[in-house]
């Protein structure tokens, strides 16, 4: 069974730092990408960014480009999100999923067919 | 950059046929996916490739993606599929999804 389990809730304070892991199992880690999704409380969903396990090859949304990093550890299968800095705005759920990549008929497709269960991060003075 | 539209909400009546759209340019070229979230939980992918579904969805679940428009039709709709629906797509080496449709189901 695939699964992928994100780490606890966080509250933060402005300008902390912070890391948040995704741990996949049921699946061969290494072979597939893992994204990260934002979703801000009121807001639809944001995609942050995508890492490939195989050779950590990342890929950022313009949006977050620079404002946070991906990374993962094949050794323990798991996939990281981290911030520097963070700000009230960073105040959110983020999603890590496994996102699926393929080429057909000449079109790109990309879809995410299974989630974590979601992280709460608070940042507030 | 590249947008996708979505409805804020959709109402319709249990048993009824729910429709919801998902506006792009030329979003035809490219394939549609759709997530239903529950409150409080994951989302959870219902169409991917525009019309397939995936194993475990109902089959009152379809989609169709032509023009600048994906549609995502839930017959028969049921009070459990009340839920917040997010569409998908990619461009230009980025995920972009809809700013995503509340259906409530009354």
């Amino acid at each position: 069974e695939v699964q992928l389990v994100q780490s606890g809730a966080e509250v933060k304070k402005p300008g902390e730092s912070l890391k948040i892991s995704c741990k996949g199992s049921g699946y061969s880690f290494n072979g597939y990408w893992i994204g990260w999704v934002r979703r801000v409380p009121g807001k639809g969903l944001e995609w942050m960014g995508v890492i490939y396990p195989g050779d950590s090859g990342t890929t950022y949304s313009p949006s977050f480009e620079g404002q946070v990093t991906i990374s993962v550890d094949k050794s323990t299968t798991t996939a990281y999100l981290q911030w520097s800095s963070l700000k009230a705005s960073d105040t959110a759920i983020y999603y890590c999923a496994r996102q699926r990549v393929a080429t057909i008929d000449m079109k790109k497709l990309n879809y995410f067919d299974f989630w974590g269960q979601g992280t709460l991060v608070t940042v507030s003075s | 950059s590249y947008e996708l539209t979505q409805p804020p909400s959709v109402s319709v009546s249990p048993g009824q046929t729910a429709t919801i759209t998902c506006s792009g340019d030329n979003l035809g070229a490219k394939y549609a996916s759709w997530y239903q979230q529950r409150p409080g939980q994951s989302p959870v992918m219902v169409i991917y490739q525009n019309t397939k579904r995936p194993s475990g969805i109902p089959e009152r679940f379809s989609g169709s993606n032509s023009g600048n428009t994906a549609t995502l039709t839930i017959s028969g709709t049921q009070a459990m599929d009340e839920a917040d629906y997010h569409c998908q797509a990619w461009d230009r080496s980025a995920v972009i999804f809809g700013g995503g449709t509340k259906l409530t189901v009354l």
